[in-house]
């Protein structure tokens, strides 16, 4: 199965201040069939990004999904106090489809 | 606007078989391509993909639960269940029932996503 490894594992930022969180994958695609999911403390995670860089209706335009192979970058500017959460990479390229272990992004 | 429910118990004996239904408020499942997807993530880890049924009943599941798990839909109902034998500690989770952001794809990315239940395996 693919393995995804995600970096840093906690980064802390101040509002306003952007953030580049990044999820690398053990076997290359090119496809695009990643997604980034945020999850809150005692919450659903949920869907921000997929196909790597296609956003869902209703996430702010702060947050930006790229990247290809076997690198992909989620980028949030601006950040507002409601981003600071933990967010997760899955790759669906092939089954079964994996998630990484997470970035947490804490408020400094 | 759809929703997920996850029900039912919290707590399972070691051995026994974790059994959890997902209640679908909304549109009705026959009606839909949908491939209802149960993920389940650990105590502060990460989430791991359990499998899926579809409408008809056809289901896929991770390699690594395959020999214990069994998925199950009843449409009538608007429900689909999950089943996990012979349950370790190693179980301990909270399980989320999970509908794909579309349908018709069957290993892809998930938009719906019920509360999440947690089931802990105990003596």
């Amino acid at each position: 199965e693919i393995v995804l490894t995600q970096s840093p594992a906690t980064l802390s930022l101040s509002p306003g201040e952007s953030a580049t969180l990044s999820c690398e994958t053990s076997q290359s695609f090119t496809s695009g069939h990643l997604a980034w999911y945020q999850q809150k403390p005692g919450l659903a995670p949920r869907l921000l990004i997929y196909s790597a860089s296609s956003r869902v209706a209703g996430i702010p335009d702060r947050f930006v999904g790229s990247g290809s192979g076997t690198h992909f970058t989620l980028t949030i500017s601006r950040l507002e106090p409601e981003d600071y959460a933990v967010y997760y990479c899955q790759q669906y390229n092939e089954s079964p489809t994996t998630f990484g272990p997470g970035s947490r992004l804490d408020m400094k | 606007q759809e929703r997920l429910q996850e029900s039912g118990p919290g707590l399972v004996k070691p051995s026994q078989t974790l059994s959890l239904t997902c209640t679908v408020l909304g549109d009705p499942m026959d009606t839909t391509g949908y491939f209802w997807t149960w993920i389940r993530q650990h105590p502060g880890k990460g989430l791991e993909w359990i499998g899926f049924v579809d409408r008809t009943g056809n289901t896929a599941y991770n390699p690594s639960l395959k020999s214990r798990v069994s998925m199950t839909v009843d449409t009538s109902k608007n429900q689909f269940s999950l089943k996990l034998a012979s349950v370790t500690a190693a179980d301990t989770a909270v399980y989320y029932c999970v509908r794909p952001q579309f349908s018709g794809y069957d290993i892809t990315h998930y938009g719906l996503w019920g509360q999440g239940t947690r089931v802990t395996i105990t003596s």
